[in-house]
């Protein structure tokens, strides 16, 4: 029962160019959860979605970043013109419900440069 | 709203001491509350949650956290520390968006642990 992955691990990019992180969750799990975080620092949420809906976006800069996750295939989070603060290790997680009592499950996350 | 908070950035100790992280808690209504590890280049991985009941939750790899309602806490321990357990720990809470409505995970900054041999 393969687990949460995220592809690719790490990702170069320039400024200016789109980065594009895709994560596929655990089978069974509807519920998908994209968090970032910097060096040093801890998790900030970004976005929780279901299967072809936004549940909760509060933390996704109104600008240049996007997610979905579609009724088939993995879920990606879009980010536009891409510059060296967006540089930061994403990491998606997925649970099986919304429930307040379980858990998620996290990926390897994603690991982007900006240079 | 929703908040956790790790007061310790780094907790350091000796192999084979007992170990505490902490973790307080800031919810409305029942808290559901998650214990994190993440070791360097890794994802997260849970160790343990409390939903209800027993006060003292046991979880992956020995470790154990103590669910305190009066103090509004949820402190990671262990009885006797190994080198292997250094990693960056998590605390987290399934909270309520008071603007969605709906429930996400509300992570701390994290508590560095070091377990020195």
């Amino acid at each position: 029962n393969a687990g949460v992955m995220q592809n690719p691990r790490h990702l170069v990019r320039r400024r200016g160019q789109e980065a594009r992180l895709r994560c596929s969750p655990m089978k069974g799990h509807s519920h998908v959860y994209w968090y970032r975080q910097l060096p040093e620092e801890g998790l900030k949420f970004m976005v929780y979605l279901q299967k072809e809906n936004i549940i909760d976006e509060s933390g996704m800069p109104k600008e240049r970043f996007s997610a979905e996750f579609p009724k088939e295939g993995p879920s990606i989070l879009r980010i536009q013109q891409v510059v060296r603060g967006d540089s930061a290790a994403y990491f998606c997680a997925s649970s099986p419900d919304g429930r307040m009592n379980t858990e998620a499950f996290f990926g390897q996350g994603t690991r982007l440069t900006v240079v | 709203a929703q908040s956790v908070a790790q007061p310790e950035d780094q907790v350091n100790v000796a192999e084979g001491n007992p170990l505490t992280v902490k973790c307080t808690y800031s919810v409305s209504g029942n808290p559901y509350l998650f214990w994190y590890v993440q070791y360097p280049n890794r994802g997260l991985q849970f160790l343990l949650k409390y939903i209800t009941g027993d006060n003292l939750v046991k979880g992956s790899y020995g470790f154990e956290a103590e669910f305190n309602k009066s103090q509004t806490s949820f402190h990671l321990k262990k009885p006797s520390a190994l080198v292997s357990d250094s990693a960056l720990y998590f605390c987290a809470v399934r909270g309520v968006s008071p603007t969605s409505g709906t429930y996400k995970y509300i992570f701390g900054t994290g508590t560095r642990l070091k377990v020195l041999a």
